[in-house]
């Protein structure tokens, strides 16, 4: 069952940031939040993760809220290479993760 | 870095024929995991391994068989291929069960059965 939820699609501008949000307003208090992205034709690609602090490395930044019901995936300056479809995700025990639909970001030049 | 191969990027067969989707991966992982992608429905989870020998079904099963004889390599059998198994295949692997263990994807076989 689906734990996170993310809109479809977004556009963001060459050079501004790009912010992804995520809904994950029922995973447990222990769960981690995952990023991944996949660019046409290839497989996922690891970005980022968190669990309850924001996070950043040389990718991304991960901002989650203080009731962990939400969280916001930042590439701080987009640029055209950074088209593609991101996943927001939680592995439950096991590590098995649940991949939705994820968001489509295009960055227009 | 962790590197996850796949045999095949393309690969197109016919209905009927026994398939077989190889992955490696070199970093000593526990964990395997097969998944087909298509469009609108995201990522599935159709097995996955933790251990050598050992293998636990996930979401959609059904058509498909798995074998890992040896830790690094894990193998998606389709036994008789379907049209309706023309997919992208991905295969991924984590060190282990804990929720902080990433997992890290191959480059995907796209796979046509005619």
């Amino acid at each position: 069952d689906a734990k996170t939820t993310q809109p479809p699609s977004m556009d963001c501008a060459e050079g501004r940031a790009a912010n992804l949000p995520c809904n994950h307003s029922t995973i447990s208090g222990n769960e981690y939040v995952y990023w991944y992205r996949q660019i046409h034709s290839q497989g996922p690609q690891y970005i980022i993760h968190g669990l309850k602090n924001n996070e950043t490395n040389e990718m991304a930044s991960l901002i989650i809220t203080e009731d962990r019901k939400s969280s916001t995936l930042i590439l701080p300056h987009a640029t055209l290479r950074d088209t593609a479809v991101y996943y927001c995700t939680s592995p439950n025990t096991g590590n098995q993760f649940y991949f939705g639909t994820g968001t489509s970001l295009t960055v227009i030049p | 870095d962790v590197k996850v191969t796949q045999s095949s990027r393309y690969l197109v067969k016919r209905t009927g024929e026994k398939v077989f989707l190889e992955c490696v991966q070199d970093m000593d992982h526990e964990n395997m995991f097969w998944y087909r992608q298509d469009p609108g429905l995201g990522l599935r989870l159709i097995y996955f391994s933790y251990d050598v020998k050992m293998k636990e079904k996930g979401d959609i099963p059904e058509g498909y068989s798995v074998s890992r004889e040896k830790k690094e390599r894990f193998s998606l059998i389709l036994e008789s291929a379907s049209t309706n198994q023309t997919s992208m295949y991905l295969c991924a692997s984590s060190l282990g069960q804990r929720s902080t263990d990433t997992q890290y994807f191959g480059p995907g076989t796209r796979l046509t059965v005619l």
